[in-house]
């Protein structure tokens, strides 16, 4: 059953506190993306990713940090820094630069108390 | 950056009903994506329309990608209450080589049973 997994589905954080998002994709894609959505808002790009241990900054990038070790996983690091971190975060991959389409994750809706 | 606007922003009709949907965006692109969401979850692809295609069709899917006015439309016939989501359209970003897209604020749909 191929696609790509987050985890976790919620994530509660402390002020202050670091957390780590989990994307896996086990679709051999190349690219792979991480979103924030805020309530009626569209997506806005936070990091990519074309090809293992390399990464780009998005539009957000700021407070947040990612690695890409593996292919298959592209882990997000929301940081103190981040000063309004409550959001809904998706991953996404591309099969490659010839294709256009992303596929997605089903998100991780983290909530800071 | 904001590149596609949808509109409306919300839409409420009867089953059975057509549904459509419009998105503007600014700069010259060589394709344009739409992506619907339901509630909570990741975005799903529904179709891609390249610039020299004029309308495509999936099921009861049909866009429409008018480029000298930057305009695509999303029609859905004959809606169910199945169809009620949120609808994207995503355009490439910097000439789409890199594969990013930018995506607008989205098209609330609610379809009544």
């Amino acid at each position: 059953d191929g696609g790509i997994t987050q985890s976790p589905k919620y994530l509660f954080r402390k002020e202050g506190q670091n957390v780590t998002l989990s994307c896996e994709q086990n679709l051999n894609h190349d690219a792979m993306y991480w979103y924030r959505q805020d309530p009626g808002q569209g997506l806005r790009l936070i990091y990519y990713s074309q090809i293992v241990n390399d990464f780009q900054k998005g539009d957000i990038a700021e407070g947040y940090s990612v690695s890409r070790e593996k292919k298959e996983s592209f882990p997000l690091t929301v940081t103190s820094a981040q000063k309004n971190p409550t959001a809904f975060y998706l991953c996404a991959s591309r099969r490659s630069v010839a294709y256009n389409e992303q596929f997605f994750g089903p998100g991780t809706r983290l909530t800071v108390l | 950056s904001q590149q596609g606007e949808e509109d409306p922003q919300a839409l409420s009709i009867q089953e059975g009903e057509n549904a459509t949907m419009n998105c503007s965006y600014k700069t010259s692109i060589n394709n344009l994506q739409w992506y619907r969401q339901n509630s909570g979850r990741g975005l799903v692809h529904l179709i891609l329309i390249r610039s020299n295609e004029r309308e495509k069709h999936s099921g009861r899917l049909r866009v429409t990608l008018d480029t000298s006015k930057k305009s695509s439309s999303l029609l859905i016939t004959a809606s169910r209450a199945a169809d009620t989501a949120s609808y994207f359209c995503a355009t490439p970003r910097g000439g789409g080589s890199q594969g990013n897209l930018i995506f607008g604020k989205g098209t609330k749909l609610s379809v009544k049973p």
